[in-house]
């Protein structure tokens, strides 16, 4: 069955960085691309960006543009997000979602999820 | 930007039929998806495609868009349908509603 885990909670300082994994298994990792969707303590869902594993192209939020990066791992099925220069509102639990590869990668939608991964940031 | 508009919270009463409504410029002509959120929970796909239903979702679960409204619609409510709901788009970025609490009393 299709699993995304994510890594452990982080505590981080404003201005530092901060990278998040998602582990994928149950399925062919290349064939698809991850989705990077965050959201802030009693707040809704906002979305990150996006990178295709197969082709290695990203495409992010402007809000995120030259503070996000994206990539992957396929040697061990593994998605990466690193966050810079964080700010106390950059706080929330970060999703790794599965979604597709090509330039329509938008239209399966997010059909598997990891568990979320805590994001503190506080002096 | 888009903006998708939700309602804050709406309240069903079980076995009943609630109606999630999301807004937006046009949105008949773009494909909304459904996400499920339980409190401490990450979100699942309850819909995609407009009214595609993935596998392991309930039958009671079903969407529909047109003009600028999309509805999320469950037949026979259950208790353990109580969760937020968001709805989201695709408009030269991955756009999410504001999300709305499903109360099952």
């Amino acid at each position: 069955q299709v699993q995304l885990v994510q890594s452990g909670a982080e505590v981080k300082k404003p201005g530092a960085s901060v990278k998040v994994s998602c582990k994928a298994s149950g399925y062919t990792f290349r064939n698809y691309g991850f989705t990077w969707v965050r959201q802030a303590p009693g707040q809704g869902l906002q979305w990150l960006g996006w990178i295709s594993v197969y082709y290695g192209n990203s495409k992010y939020a402007d809000q995120f543009q030259g503070r996000v990066s994206m990539t992957t791992d396929t040697s061990t099925n593994t998605a990466y997000m690193e966050l810079r220069n964080l700010r106390s509102d950059d706080t929330a639990i970060y999703y790794c979602a599965r979604s597709g590869y090509s330039s329509t990668w938008y239209e399966m939608g997010f059909d598997f999820w990891g568990q979320g991964t805590l994001v503190t940031v506080s002096s | 930007s888009y903006d998708l508009t939700q309602p804050p919270s709406v309240s069903v009463s079980p076995r009943q039929t609630a109606t999630i409504t999301c807004s937006g410029d046009n949105l008949g002509r773009k494909f909304v998806y459904w996400y499920q959120q339980k409190p401490g929970q990450s979100p699942v796909m309850v819909i995609w495609q407009d009214s595609r239903r993935p596998s392991g979702i309930p039958d009671r679960f079903s969407g529909s868009n047109s003009g600028n409204t999309a509805t999320l619609t469950i037949i026979g409510t259950q208790p353990t349908d109580e969760a937020d709901y968001y709805c989201q788009a695709w408009d030269t970025t991955v756009v999410f509603g504001g999300g709305t609490k499903l109360t099952v009393l």
